[in-house]
């Protein structure tokens, strides 16, 4: 079964590094989306992304964010410079078309950043 | 502030029992809910969705419930099974703040009892 795919699993950066989370979506899939959940709360909407530009954004999603599709199979987030409150698990999602009440958004099995 | 909010944090059920997790939303312009459930070190999965046009609808041990009036989401697990312990989210899609996000709730975490 296709599945969308995260790495790495797991990342721990410095404060003030620049971290680059990447995300393989399902092949036949046009829209992209990050989330994130920090510890022991909601999983939060950071971004959606279809054709190559930011459809939606939340105002979590400033200008230390920005996402990249470098190429045909990769969607990336990047935070340029990591805060501690930026620590949470990254959750890359993706479905065939975008309204989201008429496709699934498929999640990846997350990317777990710590910044100290 | 508009929210989408679990009634229990915690709930721990006999295997072989029914549960029930419960959800509340404000937005009443929300049209699509969705229940994901989430297994330690995994991102979510989809369980089982709802328009806003329904009151209910049944999938495989579950069922979920939506009730407008109160704006109340529950979701039912049938013959619980230890495979069911994980954190339930009810996630609501609200057509005003955008079309693709989902906008998720705290969390509930079952545990099954052996």
């Amino acid at each position: 079964e296709p599945e969308v795919t995260q790495t790495p699993s797991h990342q721990v950066t410095q404060m003030g590094q620049e971290v680059i989370l990447r995300c393989v979506p399902i092949s036949n899939h046009l829209y992209f989306y990050w989330y994130r959940q920090i510890l022991g709360q909601k999983v939060e909407f950071l971004v959606s992304f279809y054709n190559n530009e930011i459809s939606e954004k939340s105002e979590i999603f400033d200008d230390q964010f920005s996402v990249e599709r470098p190429d045909g199979s990769n969607f990336t987030l990047k935070i340029r410079s990591t805060k501690l409150e930026d620590s949470a698990m990254y959750f890359c999602a993706s479905t065939e078309r975008g309204r989201v009440s008429y496709n699934e958004q498929f999640f990846g099995p997350g990317t777990r950043l710590t910044v100290l | 502030g508009e929210s989408v909010g679990l009634h229990l944090p915690t709930l721990s059920v006999q295997e072989g029992d029914n549960s029930i997790i419960n959800c509340a939303y404000s937005n009443s312009a929300s049209d699509y809910f969705i229940w994901y459930k989430q297994e330690s070190g995994k991102g979510p999965q989809f369980i089982i969705d709802i328009r806003s046009n329904m009151d209910k609808r049944q999938g495989q041990r579950v069922t979920v419930l939506l009730n407008k009036t109160v704006k109340h989401l529950s979701l039912q697990i049938a013959a619980t099974q230890p495979g069911d312990s994980a954190v339930y989210f009810c996630a609501e899609n609200r057509p005003n703040f955008g079309n693709e996000k989902l906008t998720f709730g705290t969390g509930t975490r079952l545990t099954i009892i052996p």
